[in-house]
């Protein structure tokens, strides 16, 4: 099946940096991919659509200067979270669905890496 | 506006018993997908199952099953035979339009099973 890979898996930041978290089709493409937020206990919400080639579309209310995506190639998306601030403590999830529609399992179906659990202190 | 709603924050189940999941959803498209992913505490998101607003039969992946109702727009996953595996979150999600990869995500229902 296609994976999705997340780097890193953890991340501890001090207040006041940026990290950057890598999203990589392993064996697939992807013009678009999909960055999640999800608080403990809570639903994932989507902060933005990264799209290979052009800028990312973002959600209302997500900062896009905060929270930079960059879509390098059919395979990676990063997402650079600048000035971290310990509320942006967050599991940070990415997702890709395939080139072609109706390869997954389903039609539509997307693929989810691991996720990214960011702490900043 | 498209949305996903899951009423049950939790849920208790003995081992080997089977378990209904609540979902109902709200859009005004008719073409449309509904989906059933199980989030352990690692943290991924497994794919369980997948309903078509089209398919006349309901889905069916091995011990999991979702009652599709379209009239009542409700899309319950069955998890069969419970094992203690099981215990995790589970979401329900549609897609937000005919042609989009674009998910909305229910609340979530948590769920543990017991030995």
């Amino acid at each position: 099946g296609a994976v999705v890979s997340q780097h890193p898996s953890r991340v501890i930041c001090k207040s006041g940096t940026s990290v950057k978290i890598e999203c990589r089709s392993l064996d697939f493409q992807a013009t678009t991919m999909f960055w999640y937020r999800q608080f403990p206990k809570q639903s994932l919400m989507l902060m933005a659509t990264s799209n290979e080639g052009s800028k990312a579309t973002y959600e209302q209310g997500v900062e896009k200067d905060k929270f930079l995506i960059n879509h390098a190639s059919l395979t990676l998306s990063t997402l650079t979270v600048t000035s971290a601030h310990p509320e942006d403590s967050s599991f940070y999830i990415c997702s890709a669905p395939p080139l072609v529609p109706g390869q997954g399992a389903s039609s539509y179906e997307q693929y989810f890496g691991p996720g990214t659990r960011l702490t900043v202190t | 506006a498209q949305k996903i709603t899951q009423t049950q924050p939790g849920m208790f189940v003995q081992e080997k018993e089977a378990v209904t999941l609540d979902c109902t959803y709200d859009t005004s498209d008719q073409s449309y997908g509904l989906f059933w992913y199980k989030q352990p505490s690692s943290g991924e998101m497994i794919f369980l199952i997948y309903q078509g607003s089209y398919d006349e039969q309901n889905a069916t992946e091995g011990r999991y099953s979702l009652n599709f109702q379209k009239a009542r727009k409700s899309a319950n996953l069955v998890i069969s035979a419970s094992q203690l595996g099981d215990s995790a979150m589970y979401f329900c999600a549609m897609r937000e339009g005919p042609r989009t990869y674009k998910y909305i995500f229910g609340t979530g229902t948590r769920l543990k099973v017991l030995a």
